[in-house]
């Protein structure tokens, strides 16, 4: 079965920097487009950025709250996705969650989630 | 960015019921709509993807259906196992958008 399994998760300072790994395993990593999406406590999901596969570009998109201080990486011979944090500020609290992304954009695959709280 | 409007944003239904949840889109996604399922402390669970299909392993209770800015999530009869949150997705467009959550509990 597909597994993803983050870790990083952590209490850091506002400013400080964070990154988060997630372990793939059970399913074909260097083939599968791979986003990060986060739940701040109590409130609903939010998209944080995707990247693509090496072959179709490694390309990352990511979104306006985190744009210019979030950076997705992959490493494919590790099977492992990366999402490094910087400038982090108290709204970056949550849970990040690392998932697979198919056909019509779909999340079919998520992990178990690590928390990040932003706190001074 | 396209927003995605979810109602009701709650629910109180009895097992058994039949449950109707509505995402709207700003514009049209044509059907790049998926819809999840989440419980306290997990991880979401896909349950719909592209407006109507349903995901491997979902009840056949549960279904969609729409497409361009207006869909549907319908359970046709309410199981112990369904309250639960559900979300609706765009992924026609960057940024990918969610609404804001139906909460769905035990009337």
């Amino acid at each position: 079965e597909v597994q993803l399994v983050e870790s990083g998760g952590d209490l850091v300072k506002p400013g400080g920097s964070l990154r988060l790994s997630c372990a793939a395993s059970q399913f074909t990593f260097s083939n599968a487009w791979m986003t990060w999406v986060r739940q701040a406590p109590g409130k609903g999901l939010e998209w944080v950025g995707r990247i693509k596969t090496n072959p179709d570009g490694g390309t990352t998109d990511y979104a306006a709250p985190v744009k210019g201080r979030f950076t997705i990486s992959r490493d494919d011979s590790k099977n492992t996705l990366y999402l490094q944090m910087n400038s982090l500020k108290t709204e970056d609290t949550a849970v990040y969650y690392c998932t697979t992304v198919v056909g019509f954009g779909e999340v079919d695959y998520w992990g178990q989630g690590t928390l990040v709280t932003v706190s001074s | 960015d396209i927003q995605m409007t979810q109602s009701p944003s709650s629910l109180s239904a009895s097992v058994g019921d039949r449950v109707t949840i509505t995402c709207r889109a700003s514009q049209s996604i044509t059907s790049y709509l998926n819809w999840y399922q989440q419980k306290p402390g997990k991880a979401p669970k896909l349950l719909i993807y592209a407006a109507s299909s349903l995901q491997s392993g979902v009840p056949s209770r549960f279904s969609g259906s729409g497409s361009g800015t207006d869909f549907t999530l319908t359970i046709s009869s309410l199981q112990p196992e369904d309250f639960a949150t559900y979300y609706c997705q765009n992924s026609y467009s960057i940024p990918i958008t969610f609404g804001q959550g139906t909460r769905l509990e035990i009337k």
